[in-house]
């Protein structure tokens, strides 16, 4: 398995304001993804990240918005860019881990950000 | 594409009745099927998954869950509810290894009754 912190656990945060999002993993990781739940609804996939290059975004996301960092194996963080109230939403970081006998996917608690 | 469907928004069910949970599944090769519960306040808890092998695999806090090719289905099941299994439960597939993202259903709230 793989534990997962997220800093911070909520926020509140003025319009036309950034937020950077960390997540820590306590094992080396390839791929960490970032995920969007916004109130009442289910997950949405915003982009997948691997260290040393590039994210990816998926339709709908863009860097502009929400750049990513990915410095090293264990690290990633999310920034939510000119954020407005569409912003607020639970933001969570997920790593997959493959190998000695599993294959799963384990999420970070989430951060829990509102925009006024 | 791959996709998650759960049909019922809600579930409600009698403490210490059998629950259900309905999920099916379209993924384009081999279905990796998983179930995660998320409390309130709280991030996405793994349940089971299943991958490959017996078609019923169990997992944590009495939870199973049964994969049916034929049907597309991953349904989530207890033999006896608690009311602290009262949570939001999602059905999610991937087709591939770990190195790729999960796609999410909608999510049923399941509601236990004391």
């Amino acid at each position: 398995s793989a534990v997962i912190s997220q800093k911070p656990s909520r926020d509140i945060c003025q319009r036309g304001t950034s937020l950077t999002i960390q997540c820590q993993v306590d094992s080396q990781v390839t791929m960490m993804f970032w995920y969007r739940q916004q109130p009442g609804q289910s997950l949405t996939l915003i982009a997948t990240a691997n260290q040393g290059s590039e994210a990816t975004y998926e339709s709908g996301f863009v860097i502009d918005k929400f750049p990513i960092s990915r410095p090293n194996l264990t690290f990633s963080t999310l920034t939510v860019s000119n954020m407005s109230p569409e912003d607020s939403s639970i933001y969570l970081c997920s790593v997959g881990i493959v190998g000695g006998g599993t294959d799963t996917q384990y999420f970070g608690p989430g951060t829990r950000l509102t925009v006024l | 594409a791959q996709s998650v469907a759960q049909p019922e928004d809600q579930v409600n069910v009698a403490e210490g009745n059998p629950l259900t949970v309905k999920c099916t599944y379209s993924v384009s090769g081999n279905p990796y099927l998983f179930w995660y519960v998320q409390y309130p306040n709280r991030g996405l808890q793994f349940l089971l998954k299943y991958i490959t092998g017996d078609n019923l695999v169990k997992g944590s806090y009495g939870f199973e869950a049964e994969f049916n090719k034929s049907q597309t289905s991953f349904h989530l099941k207890k033999p006896s509810a608690l009311v602290s299994d009262s949570a939001l439960y999602f059905c999610a597939v991937r087709d591939g290894s770990g190195n790729t993202p999960l796609v999410f259903g909608k999510g049923t709230r399941l509601s236990v009754i004391a």
